[in-house]
């Protein structure tokens, strides 16, 4: 069973656009939500993450928001570039529990 | 520096055979870790290692055997291999078992033949 569901599987998004990545957990003990990015050849790295206290995180061009009633969280990127192609896997935690999500695909085209 | 390193970087061999791959961490982490990823990029966890000790044995098959001779260190020796073992391995730490601040590996490519 999943325990973490991500969408979209893949994102085809202009440069300069919004790129927008959703996942939902059932576990309401999750107490981690890390975001991960994945370049060809690379091993997956953490790209932001959020507690469930705040409702979200903000790096950069990187947002996490954060919605605990729903269960829901979802990566935001703004201004997406090409360099920002890459897989992308959300996650959650809770002690010794650990779950990916299944990965979003994302293309930035010129 | 490289913070998890592994080796090596691809590996190629045929069916039936046995074969080792070792990593490294350089981060003074307590806890390691074997993540398979499949052709679809699903990440799966495989073992987990607390100071040398095993926490985390997911459903994997016996053939594959990890084993951690200081808390720096975690390798996979898998033997017999088979076609479907074909994946990318990943070597992972983090400071403690609670999974914040996970540094990857850039992964083993093994392709079996």
């Amino acid at each position: 069973q999943q325990q973490v569901k991500q969408s979209p599987q893949s994102l085809i998004v202009q440069k300069g656009g919004i790129s927008i990545i959703n996942c939902a957990y059932e576990n309401t003990a999750f107490d981690y939500f890390p975001w991960y990015q994945q370049f060809p050849g690379k091993g997956p790295a953490l790209l932001i993450a959020i507690r469930p206290d705040v409702s979200e995180k903000k790096e950069g061009r990187f947002t996490i928001s954060f919605n605990k009633s729903a269960k829901q969280f979802s990566l935001h990127i703004m201004d997406s570039q090409p360099g920002d192609s890459a897989t992308y896997f959300c996650a959650a935690s809770e002690g010794d529990q650990f779950y990916f999500g299944t990965g979003t695909s994302l293309t930035v085209i010129p | 520096d490289t913070a998890v390193s592994q080796t090596p970087k691809y590996l190629v061999t045929q069916m039936g055979n046995d074969k080792s791959i070792k990593c490294e961490q350089n981060l003074g982490h307590d806890t390691m870790y074997w993540y398979k990823q499949d052709s679809k990029k699903f990440l799966k966890i495989m073992f987990s290692y607390n100071n040398k000790e095993l926490i985390i044995n997911e459903t994997v098959p016996n053939r594959f055997s990890p084993k951690s001779p200081d808390k720096a260190h975690l390798n996979l020796h898998i033997n017999s291999l088979e076609l479907g073992d074909s994946a990318v391995y990943f070597c992972a730490s983090s400071p403690n078992r609670a999974f914040y601040g996970y540094t990857f590996g850039s992964g083993t490519r093994l392709t079996v033949v």
